[in-house]
């Protein structure tokens, strides 16, 4: 039972556009909700992340939305910059418990 | 500050070995994980410890041992390797529940192939 899916396996965008990643999930009970970014050969970093009493969160290039009524959660990433090719996960929390992960997307960013 | 080590970083086995993936942190965090990472599914958690003397199973615990005798350390055993356990594993930390245990550091991985 995947509770975290991210239906795209790949993106590929213009540097300089908009990268939009998107996530869905099916259980209600997750509170709190993140974005990892992971290069080859090395492990996922914490990019930004959202708690379930919000619907968006601003960091620089980066904003979340998050949408609790469609269960729907989404990374814009703009102006997009090559150096941001790399595969994004998200992850959703239970109050006080693990982080439950999605498939990944591979975004490429081409100059 | 090394943040989460993890070693060997590639490692072949024959079916029916044994052998420890090794973590440790030297963050003081509470909180360890390991997760395995397999095409088109993610990563997926294996064990997980809330902190020294403390374990309990996660996603897909089967085949794989934990124990947590230290805060920093937390390796992860395989008794009795299968190709299944074919996988890139990763080693995460955070800190304790209620402050900020959501965001985890990562381990650059050990990848495993099991003929």
């Amino acid at each position: 039972d995947q509770q975290v899916k991210q239906n795209s396996p790949s993106l590929s965008v213009q540097e300089g556009r908009i990268s939009i990643l998107n996530c869905d999930y099916t259980n209600s009970m997750f509170d709190y909700f993140l974005w990892y970014k992971k290069y080859p050969a090395e492990g996922p970093t914490f990019l930004i992340s959202i708690s379930s009493i919000k619907d968006k969160n601003e960091d620089g290039r980066f904003t979340v939305f998050l949408n609790k009524s469609a269960k729907h959660l989404s990374l814009h990433i703009v102006p997009s910059q090559p150096g941001d090719s790399a595969v994004y996960f998200c992850a959703a929390r239970t109050s006080g418990s693990r982080l439950t992960f999605g498939e990944g997307t591979q975004l490429t960013v081409n100059p | 500050n090394a943040g989460v080590t993890q070693t060997p970083k590639f490692q072949v086995l024959k079916t029916g070995q044994s052998m420890t993936l090794q973590c440790a942190q030297d963050m003081n965090h509470e909180y360890m994980s390991w997760y395995r990472q397999d095409p088109g599914m993610g990563l997926r958690l294996i064990h997980y410890s809330v902190g020294a003397g403390i374990t309990d199973q996660g996603e897909v615990p089967n085949g794989y041992n934990v124990s947590r005798s230290t805060t920093e350390d937390f390796p992860l055993r395989l008794l009795s390797a299968a190709p299944s356990q074919t996988s890139v594993y990763f080693c995460a930390s955070s800190y304790g529940p209620g402050r900020g245990n959501e965001k985890l550091f990562f381990g650059s991985g050990t990848q495993l192939s099991v003929l």
